[in-house]
């Protein structure tokens, strides 16, 4: 079974930082691009960084550019997220989501999601 | 940034009708465009992309149409399981998601 899932979530204080991971199986990690996207309390999904199959391109929305780092490493089928600076208004869910083979930017498998909650 | 506008914000439909949901760009994405389905506290599940793709899965009841800036997703005979939220996404450029139109039991 094709299958992302996310932990690492938590109260993260103003200013301090988190670092969330995601776990991939059931298919070939190194072969596919990967993201996060992210969905605050009540509100739409939001695109957050993505990375290369090598790990050599990576790109970011600006809100988070210099903040957060998307990393991977294939040879254990992982996907992260470190989040520094962290903001009030990066409360949200964060979702790992595969980008699809032939659309990449385009999200065809996603996982369970992981709360991130920034609170003093 | 490409602002991706969804209308209507909610429609509500009777089981067995048609529902027809739009998402306009504020500039040409081509046919890089995605529609998503999202059941609350579940994660979106992809339905369309490049524009009238159905992905794996997906049934036939559900299409999706258009190109350039105008875009619509239909589901012909909605069932129980097609009421949710649902979500364009545009691609052509760094990813822009409409604010999604909520599909209700009328």
């Amino acid at each position: 079974e094709v299958q992302l899932v996310e932990s690492g979530g938590g109260l993260g204080q103003p200013g301090g930082s988190l670092r969330l991971s995601c776990a991939a199986s059931g298919f070939t990690f190194r072969s596919y691009w990967m993201s996060w996207v992210r969905q605050a309390p009540g509100k739409g999904l939001e695109w957050v960084a993505n990375i290369k199959q090598d790990g050599s391109e990576k790109y970011y929305v600006d809100s988070v550019k210099g903040r957060f780092t998307i990393s991977r490493d294939n040879a254990k089928n992982s996907l992260y997220l470190q989040m520094n600076s962290l903001r009030a208004e990066d409360t949200a869910v964060y979702y790992c989501a595969r980008d699809h083979q032939m659309a990449t930017f385009a999200f065809d498998i996603w996982g369970q999601g992981t709360m991130v909650t920034v609170s003093s | 940034e490409i602002v991706m506008t969804q209308s209507p914000a909610t429609l509500s439909v009777s089981p067995g009708e048609r529902a027809t949901l739009s998402c306009r760009a504020s500039q040409s994405v081509s046919s890089n465009l995605a529609w998503y389905q999202q059941k609350p506290g579940q994660a979106p599940r992809l339905l369309i992309y490049d524009a009238s793709t159905r992905a794996t899965g997906i049934p036939a009841r559900v299409s999706g149409s258009g190109s350039g800036t105008e875009f619509t997703l239909t589901i012909s005979s909605l069932q129980s399981e097609d009421f949710a939220v649902y979500y364009c996404q545009q691609y052509n450029n760094w990813p822009t998601f409409g604010q999604g139109t909520k599909v209700e039991i009328k």
